[in-house]
């Protein structure tokens, strides 16, 4: 167990919709990340947040936003979904924001597997 | 734009083979790190390598990270079933140490 927690395991919804993808860090981690992992595209950076700060963009679609809590759970919204966006979306966690030369190591949660239908 | 390269794709062997995965960068790594994912998983880190040249042991895994930094190495002996799953490698895009680009992985299928 990571202690990353990430709700819900499934999600199946139609095209359209919107969906929220949430993620609770482990106990002291104020750094969260979103992935997106297909088969086809491996495992794809989305966004970064650092205790409650956007640090990082990757390639998040402008139909996807995030943000993070004071809490510091983040939550992942998808909006607008297309059969595309069906993958397993992770949430991970790491201590710090990855400065110094050096990448903290993430702690994955054990993933959101989203079907849109 | 700087990409990150895994070879092979997949691999499988019988039970006592060894394996390696390489993991080749584009640009120069200030650090690379390594996961495994199992499959129905989630990727879990393994290790992290910062020095040129730097090889680091982990039982039967071997890591290497290439003197000029832009390629790393994972070696597995004596492969057992427990080893199935996915190898990434990961490095931090230039000039921004918080984004991290992976590699596709190496899918690893081991026949007992």
């Amino acid at each position: 167990d990571s202690g990353v927690t990430q709700t819900p395991k499934h999600l199946i919804t139609a095209t359209g919709q919107r969906v929220t993808l949430r993620c609770s860090p482990r106990s002291g981690d104020l750094s969260v990340y979103w992935y997106q992992q297909s088969l086809d595209q491996g495992l794809q950076f989305l966004i970064q947040y650092y205790n409650g700060e956007e640090r990082a963009k990757g390639n998040i679609l402008e139909r996807f936003s995030a943000q993070q809590f004071p809490d510091l759970h983040s939550e992942l919204n998808l909006s607008s979904l297309e059969l595309g966006d069906s993958a397993l979306y992770f949430c991970a966690s790491s201590v710090a924001t990855g400065t110094g030369g050096r990448n903290e190591k993430l702690f994955f949660g054990s993933g959101t597997q989203l079907s849109v239908l | 734009g700087q990409q990150v390269m895994q070879i092979p794709q997949y691999q499988h062997v019988q039970e006592g083979e060894d394996f390696t995965t390489y993991c080749n960068s584009s640009t120069t790594l200030s650090n690379i790190q390594w996961y495994k994912q199992r499959p129905g998983g989630h990727p879990v880190f393994l290790i992290q390598l910062v020095k040129s040249g730097e090889v680091k042991k982990q039982k039967r895994l071997t890591f290497q990270f290439g003197e000029a930094k832009k390629n790393s190495s994972l070696h597995i002996t004596a492969t057992q079933t427990t080893d199935v799953g996915t190898y990434f490698c990961a490095g931090p895009l230039s000039g921004n140490n918080r984004k991290l680009i992976w590699g596709l992985g190496t899918s690893l299928a081991v026949n007992p």
